[in-house]
C-alpha cells in the first residue's frame, strides 16, 4: 500500500501565508490521484474543503486554494486567520483505492 | 440540504461482528461513491473503503488493514450504504464516518464502535 506524507506541524502567523504539501511514495503525484483536502477541529468531524486537487465547495473559504506543487499535492493559505488552525489531511487515490496522509496540525500563532 | 447520517455503533468482542449503517439525503445518492473512514482516538484518518454506483458497476476498495474481513454494499432504494464488518479486532476501536466525498463533500457525524473484551 502506498504511503502519504505530510508535513506533522506547521506553524503560520495571523495574515500570514503557509503551504502544506502532500507527498506519495509511489511517485509524483498528478491529477490523477484526485486529492483532496479536509480541516478537522478538535471533537469535531471532518470537512471536505478541496475536491480533486483544485476545486472548492461552497463553504471553503477563498483564502484557501489547492494545486500541484514540486510533484505534491498542495494546500496554500493565504491571509490565515485564528479559526484555520486545526488538522488538516490529504487523500490521494489509487487503483480502486485511497490512503490519507498523516495529517498536518496548523497553529495559527 | 444535504443530511449523512450513521448508526450501528456499539460494543462488541473480538472476533465478533457488527452492521454499521448511513442514511444520505439531499444530493444524488444512487450516482454518487460512498466512503467509509474511520479515526481511532487521538489518531489522524484512515480510509476504510469505498462502494461505487451502478454505472460503475458497484465497484468496492478496500484499505490493507481491513480487506477480507470488511464489506461495503448500498441499497439505492433506500438511499443506504452500510458496512458489515467481520472477525473484529480490538484495533478496530475507532469512530466510523460515512463520506460522500464527491459532489456533495459532506461527512456523517460518525458512530463510535469499540473492540474489547
Amino acid at each position: 500500500q502506498a504511503v502519504v506524507t505530510q508535513e506533522p506541524s506547521l506553524t503560520v502567523s495571523p495574515g500570514g501565508t503557509v503551504t502544506l504539501t502532500c507527498g506519495s511514495s509511489t511517485g509524483a503525484v498528478t491529477s490523477g490521484h484526485y486529492p483532496y483536502w479536509f480541516q478537522q477541529k478538535p471533537g469535531q468531524a471532518p470537512r471536505t474543503l478541496i475536491y480533486e486537487t483544485s476545486n472548492k465547495h461552497s463553504w471553503t473559504p477563498a483564502r484557501f486554494s489547492g494545486s500541484l506543487l514540486g510533484g505534491k499535492a498542495a494546500l496554500t493559505l493565504s491571509g490565515a486567520q485564528p479559526e484555520d488552525e486545526a488538522e488538516y489531511y490529504c487523500l490521494l487515490s489509487y487503483s480502486g483505492t485511497s490512503v490519507f496522509g498523516g495529517g498536518t496540525k496548523l497553529t495559527v500563532l | 440540504e444535504v443530511h449523512v447520517v450513521e448508526a450501528g455503533g456499539g460494543f462488541v468482542q473480538p472476533g465478533g461482528s457488527l452492521k454499521l449503517s448511513c442514511a444520505a439525503s439531499g444530493f444524488t445518492f444512487s450516482a454518487s461513491a460512498m466512503h467509509w473512514v474511520r479515526q481511532a482516538s487521538g489518531k489522524g484518518l484512515e480510509w476504510v473503503g469505498r462502494i461505487r454506483d451502478k454505472a460503475n458497476s458497484y465497484a468496492t476498495g478496500y484499505g490493507a488493514s481491513v480487506k477480507g474481513r470488511f464489506t461495503i454494499s448500498r441499497d439505492d432504494s433506500k438511499n443506504t450504504a452500510y458496512l458489515q464488518m467481520d472477525s473484529l479486532k480490538t484495533e478496530d476501536t475507532a469512530v466510523y464516518y460515512c463520506v460522500n466525498i464527491y459532489p456533495s463533500g459532506y461527512w456523517g457525524q460518525g458512530t463510535l464502535v469499540t473492540v474489547s473484551s
